[in-house]
């Protein structure tokens, strides 16, 4: 059982470049997740996915795009990546709408850095 | 101000004390009190989960809500040095509200 799988594990990109974090899980689960992880920030919201076939802004969406593309698979889509995208992004999932009494699960990080 | 505030340390305990992790908040109306543990370069995860104020106990750890003062603890007896990792402290309304979480405290548990 893999839980939350995200790729790649580490990326580099051109202050300009576009590219695609892909995210799968296996546990059924109905919503998903994408958050950045800065020091001293902690995790930000920058879309969810509260079931297929939606999606809403999360805390920080500017220069993002998301795409559920079925139950299983969210991806998040820089367009024209930038310095200040330079972070850690982390998939999740989790069972019903939203956390009432119900876990979260992570996946293991992608390391991005725009140059 | 941000709606949860978690001093992000660092913190370094020898093996063996009392560890207390502390966030506060200022949304009233949130109702589920989470506390995850992420180890280096690893993803969260969900260590302990308290709906609405009291104390909820689970072996070494015990998650303290007091929604009166909006303030949240965890607390770790008799740490370990593999309970070294960054503390991150998360709360939602709940229903469809998505999760806040606080900056996270590094802990280093020094054998």
């Amino acid at each position: 059982n893999a839980g939350v799988t995200q790729t790649p594990k580490f990326q580099v990109l051109k202050t300009g470049q576009s590219m695609t974090l892909q995210c799968a899980q296996d546990m059924n689960h109905n919503s998903m997740y994408w958050y950045r992880q800065d020091p001293g920030m902690g995790l930000r919201l920058i879309y969810y996915s509260a079931s297929e076939g939606t999606t809403d802004k999360g805390e920080v969406p500017n220069g993002y795009n998301v795409s559920r593309l079925n139950k299983r698979e969210f991806s998040l889509r820089l367009e024209s990546a930038a310095p200040s995208q330079t972070s850690v992004y982390f998939c999740a999932s989790s069972g019903l709408q939203g956390i009432s009494g119900n876990t979260i699960y992570f996946g293991e990080g992608s390391w991005l850095t725009v140059v | 101000q941000k709606e949860v505030e978690q001093d992000p340390g660092p913190l370094s305990v020898p093996e063996g004390a009392i560890v207390s992790l502390n966030c506060t908040y200022s949304n009233s109306a949130f109702q589920y009190f989470m506390w995850y543990r992420q180890y280096s370069r690893k993803g969260p995860e969900l260590l302990m989960y308290t709906y609405s104020s009291g104390n909820k106990e689970d072996g070494r750890f015990t998650a303290q809500v007091d929604k009166s003062s909006k303030y949240i603890s965890l607390f770790i007896r008799d740490s370990q040095p593999s309970d070294s990792a960054t503390y991150l402290c998360a709360m939602t309304r709940g229903g469809a509200q998505k999760l806040v979480f606080g900056q996270g405290t590094r802990l280093t548990i020094n054998p």
